[in-house]
């Protein structure tokens, strides 16, 4: 089954500095996630990407983040200034159709994001 | 707000002990449940969606149902290989899904 593949796997940064977390979409979708996932806490949306821009974003998803499809294939979450609550296993998901048309979304194995 | 409480936490079953989870929700709208899978350090793999009361679904050893306040994923004759967290999800109005914290499940040989 085709995968979603995100790389780094681990990153470990200082608080401060710029991260760029990326991921590769399985190759006929079209609308592109990120969600976090910090140590023993649920599963959180950050941001939704459909069609060169974001369609949705929570408030978690503040000034400090950014998303890009910089060409066909990548799709990039930066984190220009991080800070220790940053620390999370960040997941990229991406599905062909909108989500609740019968579509199943698929996740990435994540990046682990140490923020020291 | 949309929320999701899942029940147990964790749950140890014998291989072979048959048992179900619970996914309490509210939300404005439901435009689908989700059961994902996730194993330690990885990302959630989906297993299903439901998307109206009384609607059921299954693969293997595992059965989703839903009803308009709850969701089960009942497991028939669990083997160790079932042994991972199983997460729940609602999509209501808009993009995101909500997940619930999912239930730990340790299947013993």
């Amino acid at each position: 089954e085709p995968e979603v593949t995100q790389t780094p796997s681990h990153q470990v940064t200082q608080m401060g500095q710029e991260v760029i977390l990326r991921c590769v979409p399985i190759s006929n979708h079209l609308y592109f996630y990120w969600y976090r996932q910090i140590l023993g806490q649920k599963v959180e949306f950050l941001v939704s990407f459909y069609n060169n821009e974001i369609s949705e974003k929570s408030e978690i998803f503040d000034d400090q983040f950014s998303v890009e499809r910089p060409d066909g294939s990548n799709f990039t979450l930066k984190i220009r200034s991080t800070k220790l609550e940053d620390s999370a296993m960040y997941f990229c998901a991406s599905t062909a159709q909108q989500l609740a048309t019968n579509e199943k979304l698929f996740f990435g194995s994540g990046t682990q994001l140490s923020v020291l | 707000e949309d929320q999701v409480t899942q029940s147990p936490e964790a749950l140890r079953l014998q291989e072979g002990e048959s048992s179900s989870l619970n996914c309490s929700y509210t939300v404005s709208g439901l435009r689908g449940l989700f059961w994902y899978r996730q194993d330690p350090g990885k990302g959630p793999e989906f297993l299903f969606t439901l998307y109206s009361a009384g609607e059921e679904k299954e693969k293997e050893r595992l059965k989703a149902t839903l009803t308009k306040k709850e969701s089960f994923l009942h497991i028939t004759a669990p083997k160790p290989e079932d042994s991972a967290t199983y997460l729940c999800a609602v999509q209501g109005g808009s993009e995101k899904l909500v997940f619930g914290k999912g239930t730990k499940l340790t299947v013993n040989p």
